[in-house]
């Protein structure tokens, strides 16, 4: 079973107000993943990391998402301004060094933006 | 672009009645994929992965094999259960980087 443990599991918001959530990884997994699955189950890859630093982030993250991992401390995805449409589970997953290697997800943060 | 195909949406069967939910793949790496079941209101969970040609991998009575001819990576079981009834994704992994790229995901349902 995964021990990735994202904080808080729902979280509502009015429109223009930042949403924050967290991610404590599994315990030697240096590479973090969070991504946003809507409505439809469709998955959206958001951004990973290695420790502490960036990969790769898609477009949206880089306008109104911010992310960090710093060491010793929990991940955490931030929506500065939510908009309707950010509504959806956000889930974050880790993974052990090597390409090949699974990625284990938390249980999500749902995501309700009034 | 790597991306994770997966034809069908829904697929309600009978309890005991053997089950295939299609992947298929393309990406320009070498491919790692995986099979990843989404209980209700649950985090998706990895069910079987595979990176060897035509090896059968086996987990928990569900097997797949990857056929990179054919870039495919079907999901079996001989005799499908109440408690299989969740989300089915196939994911691909290809890239250094290790994001994953999601099929748009197959809801089984099944029936006593």
């Amino acid at each position: 079973n995964s021990k990735v443990i994202q904080t808080p599991r729902y979280l509502v918001k009015g429109q223009g107000q930042k949403a924050k959530m967290r991610c404590i990884p599994e315990k030697g997994h240096p590479v973090v993943f969070w991504y946003q699955q809507n409505k439809n189950n469709e998955f959206k890859f958001l951004i990973n990391f290695q420790n502490q630093e960036v990969l790769q982030q898609i477009d949206m993250t880089e306008k109104r998402f911010s992310a960090e991992c710093p060491s010793n401390s929990p991940c955490s995805l931030e929506i500065q301004s939510s908009e309707a449409g950010d509504s959806a589970l956000y889930l974050c997953a880790s993974s052990p060094p090597g390409l090949g290697n699974e990625q284990y997800f938390g249980p999500g943060t749902r995501l309700t933006v009034l | 672009g790597d991306s994770v195909t997966q034809t069908e949406g829904l697929v309600t069967l009978t309890k005991g009645l053997p089950v295939m939910l299609n992947c298929t793949y393309q990406t320009t790496y070498s491919p790692f994929l995986f099979w990843y079941v989404q209980h209700l209101n649950e985090a998706p969970k990895l069910l079987l992965k595979s990176s060897t040609d035509n090896k059968r991998t086996e987990h928990q009575g569900f097997y797949a094999t990857l056929h990179k001819s054919s870039s495919s990576f079907h999901l079996q079981k001989s005799s499908v259960q109440l408690s299989d009834s969740a989300l089915y994704f196939c994911a691909l992994r290809s890239s250094a980087l290790g994001r994953l790229h999601f099929g748009a995901g197959t809801q089984l349902i099944v029936i006593p």
